[in-house]
């Protein structure tokens, strides 16, 4: 039982490269979401999605792009990186947006020099 | 929007003896969720405990509960007979629809 998937593990980029962070999910859950996470901080709310072909902005979305066309898979783009995009990713998913138990995947740490 | 303040940035506590981390929130709404995450040294984000804001029984995880008032917006947890392996940054997280906001997190550690 895999649970949430996210590749890659680690990237560095280049002020001005894009990327494409994936998040898989094999437990047939209809809500995805992507959180970034700053240093001393708590987890922040990019992008989310409650289902196949639907998403909308989270509390951060400037700067990424994202997209949800199978139930399995829910990647964010970073389609210009700069380095205020530094921070540690993590994608989501739970069974539906009623309050259950959100499973989140090991993270992606990204860094934009 | 949701705003969550966590008091404490750093706790230590003695193995074996019993811990509370508090947490505030603000919200307009009536039926939401809250949870705890812990997160270790791995980065991994664990989930701790769940409530259901509109039922009034605290809930309980083995060594793990909260107490939760929700007039006053409070969402505290308690770990009783601390363990090593509980040494984490600990997040309290409200949640209503879609939308999960996180506090800035209490460095917990446990010392034998």
């Amino acid at each position: 039982n895999a649970g949430v998937t996210q590749t890659p593990k680690f990237q560095v980029l280049k002020t001005g490269q894009s990327m494409t962070l994936q998040c898989a999910q094999d437990m047939n859950h209809e809500y995805m979401s992507w959180y970034r996470q700053d240093p001393g901080m708590g987890l922040r709310l990019i992008h989310y999605s409650v289902g196949a072909g639907i998403t909308d902005q989270g509390e951060v979305p400037n700067g990424y792009n994202v997209s949800r066309s199978t139930t399995e898979d829910f990647p964010l783009r970073l389609l210009s990186a700069a380095p205020s995009q530094t921070s540690v990713y993590f994608c989501a998913s739970s069974r539906n947006r009623g309050g259950n138990t959100i499973y989140f995947g090991e993270g992606s740490w990204l860094t934009v020099v | 929007a949701q705003t969550v303040t966590q008091s404490q940035p750093e706790m230590s506590v003695q193995e074996a003896e019993t811990v509370t981390l508090s947490c505030t929130y603000d919200t307009s709404e009536s039926n939401y969720y809250l949870f705890w995450y812990k997160q270790p040294p791995s980065r991994q984000m664990i989930l701790v405990i769940r409530q259901e804001a509109y039922k009034q029984q605290n809930a309980t995880e083995n060594r793990f509960s909260v107490n939760f008032q929700k007039a006053a917006k409070s969402f505290s947890l308690k770990i009783s007979d601390s363990q090593l392996g509980d040494t984490a940054m600990y997040f309290c997280a409200p949640y209503n629809n879609n939308d999960m906001r996180f506090g800035a997190g209490t460095r917990l550690t446990v010392k034998p």
